[in-house]
């Protein structure tokens, strides 16, 4: 019962590197989000995807781009990375089926931006 | 703009005793109100949800409540015990999305 699955854990980047973080899910979700948690903000949403092949931004969307080729995985960028963007990330996915139902959330990927 | 607040952002309660973590919200148009909690070096987990035409939920030790009229909820955790020491999230959805608050932590001594 693997869920929500996010690597890597934890990434050291320098300034101005490019990184991917990949998100999969085995639930068959419809929808898939990127966030990102800082001290004292909560949750914030980057972007996040309605179904296979479509994405749209968040609330803090600069600076990063997403991809969702296959419906089980969602893929997060950082094209020339920032110290800014030092934070825990964190994938999450929900299913279309009912109402409200409850996002269901990675472990969270730890990155370092030097 | 905090369209979702929590306002504590730390409690400390023995165990056995009661734990209310609160949270107060601007938008009228959230439909679905969740509290999420989140342990160390985790992601958040889902423990308790009520929609917004309702004024409570209750699930086992956990209950929520709702005052629309003031924008306010509150979770209710009876009796705490330690492993309930977290952090939890309030959160509201509108439009396929969720709006977190800041997170409160809660310690539950023995």
């Amino acid at each position: 019962n693997a869920g929500v699955t996010q690597t890597p854990k934890f990434r050291v980047l320098k300034t101005g590197q490019s990184m991917t973080l990949l998100c999969a899910q085995d639930m068959n979700h419809e929808y898939m989000y990127w966030y990102r948690q800082d001290p004292g903000m909560g949750l914030r949403l980057i972007h996040y995807s309605v179904g296979e092949g479509t994405t749209a931004k968040g609330e803090v969307p600069d600076g990063y781009n997403v991809s969702r080729l296959k419906k089980q995985n969602f893929l997060l960028g950082l094209e020339s990375a920032a110290p800014s963007q030092t934070s825990v990330y964190f994938c999450a996915s929900r299913a279309v089926e009912g109402l409200n139902q409850p996002q269901h959330f990675g472990d969270g990927t730890r990155l370092s931006i030097l | 703009d905090q369209q979702v607040k929590q306002n504590s952002p730390s409690l400390s309660v023995q165990e056995g005793r009661i734990s209310i973590l609160n949270c107060d919200y601007t938008n009228s148009m959230f439909d679905y109100f969740l509290w999420y909690k989140k342990y160390p070096a985790e992601g958040p987990t889902f423990l308790i949800s009520i929609s917004s035409i309702k004024d409570k939920n209750e699930d086992g030790r956990f209950t929520v409540f709702l005052n629309k009229s003031a924008k306010h909820l509150s979770l209710h955790i009876v009796p705490s015990q330690p492993g309930d020491s977290a952090v939890y999230f309030c959160a509201a959805t509108g439009f396929q999305k969720l709006v977190f608050g800041t997170g409160t932590r809660l310690l539950v001594s023995p």
